[in-house]
């Protein structure tokens, strides 16, 4: 696609809930990252995966956090268990191999937990 | 990770230049200097980046001092559509598709109609 597609733009989700995040790469693009931004606050680093492999994980904030990728292409965060402190919007950015011109971020998962 | 620092706010008429510093006094001879913004309800957009020469695109300039500790965003007519959260970030390399970019709280710009 032309852009980085995020789905759902938002979800409400009582505590204690699963919920799975989509995140459709440019087509190509072969370095993916995950980020989450609660209200007022800068981003904050999540997973990165180069293809298929998460090369680094060191922003999951617990073990209810995991993400995959699959096909060098589409990436799922997951969230067990979901806490309020969870509710945050969750965004993904690709870049392509060649680089250049930096990351392109979806437009977010506004995440709410109730 | 080398750290930079922004003032948390500016503001600026329309129509005028805007310079917006960033300070990043312990850099690496191979950190690169990177620039994004967010606009309100939008993931972050790059702007820029550059390593020491000054850069041009058509969003923006990137001037980087000749020690390399700040450097300096110049937008040179701002309009209503450039008020947003301006982040400076500085990586590794240039080797975007390898490492994760740290996000600051970077300077959110106000344009004045």
């Amino acid at each position: 696609g032309a852009g980085v597609s995020q789905s759902p733009s938002n979800k409400v989700t009582e505590k204690g809930k699963d919920v799975e995040l989509r995140c459709d790469p440019i087509s190509g693009h072969t370095a993916l990252y995950w980020y989450r931004q609660s209200l007022g606050q800068g981003l904050e680093f999540l997973i990165y995966f180069q293809g298929n492999s998460a090369p680094d994980k060191s922003g999951l904030p617990s073990d209810r956090f995991s993400a995959e990728r699959t096909g060098g292409s589409v990436s799922t965060l997951t969230i067990q268990r979901t806490q309020q402190e969870d509710s945050a919007v969750y965004l993904c950015a690709t870049q392509g191999l060649r680089g250049g011109v930096g990351y392109t971020f979806g437009s977010g998962t506004r995440l709410t937990v109730v | 990770d080398a750290k930079t620092t922004q003032p948390n706010s500016m503001e600026s008429n329309e129509e005028e230049p805007v310079h917006l510093p960033c300070n990043h006094s312990t850099i690496s001879g191979t950190d690169y200097i990177h620039w994004y913004r967010q606009l309100p309800s939008q993931g972050p957009e790059y702007v820029i980046h550059g390593l020491t020469s000054n850069v041009n695109n058509r969003m923006a300039s990137l001037a980087i001092a000749e020690d390399r500790k700040s450097s300096t965003l110049i937008l040179h007519r701002a309009t209503l559509r450039d008020a947003a959260v301006y982040y400076c970030i500085l990586s590794l390399g240039s080797n975007f598709g390898n490492e994760k970019l740290t996000f600051g709280t970077g300077t959110r710009l106000t344009i004045i109609p």
